[in-house]
């Protein structure tokens, strides 16, 4: 069984670009989630789908960051423009949310970003 | 924010040593998961255990929780060079459908 597969891998950008970076969960799981991990932290949680909707989005920086989940399967986050702050490897994660939920989550490798 | 804080931030043994880390929160919780790190990679589950459960054992790990106290430990029998990684407790409140929060981690050095 394929797991969550992300692209890019890395991603090395200029301040003030624009930047997209893609996640195609596990094929019917429901639940996808986006991470943001800092050097040396845990996984801080961007927005979290159910299908195609956006379920929790009260930490993604709406001034800059956007995302979607098309026909509740793939899913893209964008930053626009870019910050210095912004370096970070970005997560992508999914999950089968519902009365039989395990409640595990499955985390592709992510997308190391660095800002210059 | 991060609800879990894990102790120690970083920990280094050799093999064959136990090594436990620790792991406080701070609101109630649903389910409390643990999920391990290699450098570069993606988290991988490793146990999840539920707020009614006291102790949890999956092969050379053993968790438990307490939940008067907010905390976890994760305990890992004689470690290998292989479980080098970082190992991260989250927290699902249940109040939000598999939302977990996660700590910052502890970092696991396991010399050969």
């Amino acid at each position: 069984e394929a797991g969550v597969v992300q692209s890019p891998r890395y991603k090395i950008i200029e301040k003030k670009q624009p930047v997209a970076f893609w996640c195609n969960p596990i094929s019917g799981h429901n639940t996808l989630y986006w991470y943001r991990q800092n050097l040396g932290q845990g996984p801080e949680l961007l927005i979290r789908y159910e299908n195609e909707e956006a379920v929790d989005d009260s930490q993604l920086p709406k001034d800059r960051f956007s995302a979607e989940r098309l026909k509740g399967v793939d899913s893209t986050l964008k930053i626009q423009p870019a910050e210095l702050g912004d370096s970070a490897v970005y997560l992508c994660a999914s999950s089968l949310f519902g009365a039989d939920s395990s409640y595990e989550q499955y985390f592709g490798p992510g997308t190391r970003l660095t800002v210059t | 924010s991060q609800q879990g804080e894990e102790d120690p931030q970083a920990l280094s043994i050799q093999e064959g040593e136990n090594a436990t880390m620790n792991c406080s929160y701070k609101t109630s919780i649903n389910n409390l998961q643990w999920y391990r790190q290699n450098s570069g990679r993606g988290l991988v589950h490793l146990i999840l255990i539920r707020s009614n459960e006291r102790e949890k054992h999956s092969g050379r790990l053993r968790v438990t929780l307490d939940t008067s106290k907010k905390s976890s430990s994760l305990l890992i029998t004689a470690s290998r060079a292989a479980d080098t990684a970082s190992y991260f407790c989250a927290t699902d409140a249940g109040n939000a459908g598999n939302m977990l929060t996660f700590g910052g981690g502890t970092r696991l050095m396991v010399k050969p």
